[in-house]
């Protein structure tokens, strides 16, 4: 099947600082990836639509100055988290398009902030 | 809102038996359903889809029907093996919504050898 990367699995980092986390289509190009946030046995839950060379479309609720979303080409989406806060701490997954509309998910990211 | 909701949360079955996990949905204008897979700590696994003029789908070792009269979805599992211990979620898409997803609440299969 398709195969969707993210970078970093694992970061831990202090209260306020940023974070980055990569997202990546490695054998197909997808217009369209979404992110996804996931607390502990919970379901997932859609945070945003990232498309390739236009702004995301984020979900209701959803902080778009907090949850920065780049789609600079068909195979990187990348979400950064700005002035992290414990409570943004959980497991983001991306995911990415492929044919008409089948999604294929990545590995995930947990982000611990302290 | 509407939602996809979940009879059972978790679901224990013996090694070899069939296992059947349900998913109820509310959006009667859904017309694309998937079932997914995760594993502790990793993302979702795509297993099986079906769309709303389909009412039965089989894959291997798996099968899904869907009875939109009651707008209930379902994933058989035959011969359950403990590596399909997992949480299994059902997920649903209207076409007129792109491909944005809205997930069940998921169902925690555990597998006993």
């Amino acid at each position: 099947g398709a195969v969707v990367s993210q970078h970093p699995s694992r970061v831990i980092c202090k209260s306020g600082t940023s974070v980055k986390i990569e997202c990546r289509s490695l054998d197909f190009q997808a217009t369209t990836m979404f992110w996804y946030r996931q607390f502990p046995k919970q379901s997932l839950m859609l945070m945003a639509t990232s498309n390739e060379g236009s702004k995301a479309t984020y979900e209701q609720g959803v902080e778009k100055d907090k949850f920065l979303i780049n789609h600079a080409s068909l195979t990187l989406s990348t979400l950064t988290v700005t002035s992290a806060h414990p409570e943004d701490s959980s497991f983001y997954i991306c995911s990415a398009i492929r044919g008409p509309d089948t999604q294929y998910f990545g590995p995930g990211t947990r982000l611990t902030v302290l | 809102g509407e939602s996809v909701g979940l009879h059972l949360p978790t679901l224990s079955v013996q090694e070899g038996d069939n296992s059947i996990i349900n998913c109820a949905y509310s959006n009667s204008a859904s017309d694309y359903f998937i079932w997914y897979k995760q594993e502790s700590g990793k993302g979702p696994q795509f297993i099986i889809d079906i769309r709303s003029n389909m009412d039965k789908r089989q894959g291997q070792r798996v099968t899904v029907l869907l009875n939109k009269t009651v707008k209930h979805l379902s994933l058989q599992i035959a011969a359950t093996q403990p590596g399909d211990s997992a949480v299994y979620f059902c997920a649903e898409n209207m076409e007129t919504s792109g491909s944005r997803l809205t997930f069940g609440e998921g169902t925690q299969l555990t597998v006993n050898p």
